[in-house]
């Protein structure tokens, strides 16, 4: 099965900051990534797709990048409503799997 | 618009076997894979393995071979995910995702909430 790592497991920042979030794959996986965000008691959120394509509709603050083994999620500048959880998950190939996700709060 | 409505939450004894659905809407239900994840209180997404609505094909995650089955009647719409020898550590909250052939999930049920106690 492919790992997926992903860091930092929990930050906070102050609203306007800029935020990362890296994951890393045990083997190559091309671009097949994605990210999603998810808020307490709700259903996670599809946010980026094979590794760097907005979803119809997700603000421009959010983007991702890389391929390979390593990729990145970034906010541009945070918003009160970024706050969640935010996983990143393969598709190279089956079983599908998810990085461990991490708590994006407030400072 | 695509909708999955789940059915409500269910509380089991150790042992036992939970069903939940997943009715579909607002695309050709035999289209596209329906994939199951679930979420333990307080940790991330686990994914259980999906079905092809159209073929009846199934593919699980190996950590639940032999204890979970995917199934679906396409004259409702509707896919199922039965878990069985329900252990304390399968309540979770679990998600029917419908995918974007073969890619990313794109769309979400609601959750059902799951709980195992005696």
């Amino acid at each position: 099965d492919i790992q997926m790592t992903q860091s930092p497991s929990a930050l906070s920042a102050s609203i306007g900051d800029r935020v990362t979030i890296t994951c890393q794959a045990s083997q190559d996986i091309s671009k097949y990534l994605n990210w999603y965000q998810q808020k307490p008691g709700k259903a996670p959120k599809l946010l980026i797709y094979d590794a760097f394509n907005l979803e119809t509709g997700v603000p421009s603050r959010f983007s991702g990048s890389g391929s390979g083994t390593d990729f990145t999620f970034t906010i541009t500048s945070l918003q009160p409503e970024d706050i969640a959880t935010y996983y990143c998950q393969h598709y190279d190939d089956l079983p599908l799997t998810f990085g461990g996700g991490t708590k994006v709060e407030i400072k | 618009q695509v909708q999955l409505l789940q059915s409500g939450a269910e509380v089991k004894k150790p042992g036992a076997s939970v069903k939940v659905s997943c009715k579909a809407s607002g695309y050709t239900f035999t289209g596209y894979h329906m994939h199951w994840v679930r979420q333990a209180p307080g940790q991330g997404l686990e994914w259980m393995g999906w079905i092809n609505p159209n073929s009846g094909g199934t593919d699980y995650a190996q950590k639940f071979q032999g204890r979970v089955t995917m199934t679906r009647d396409t004259s409702i719409s509707t896919a199922y995910m039965e878990l069985s020898s329900l252990k304390s550590d399968d309540t979770a909250v679990y998600y029917c995702a419908r995918d974007l052939l073969n890619t990313a999930l794109p769309y979400w049920g609601q959750g059902t909430l799951v709980t195992v106690s005696s």
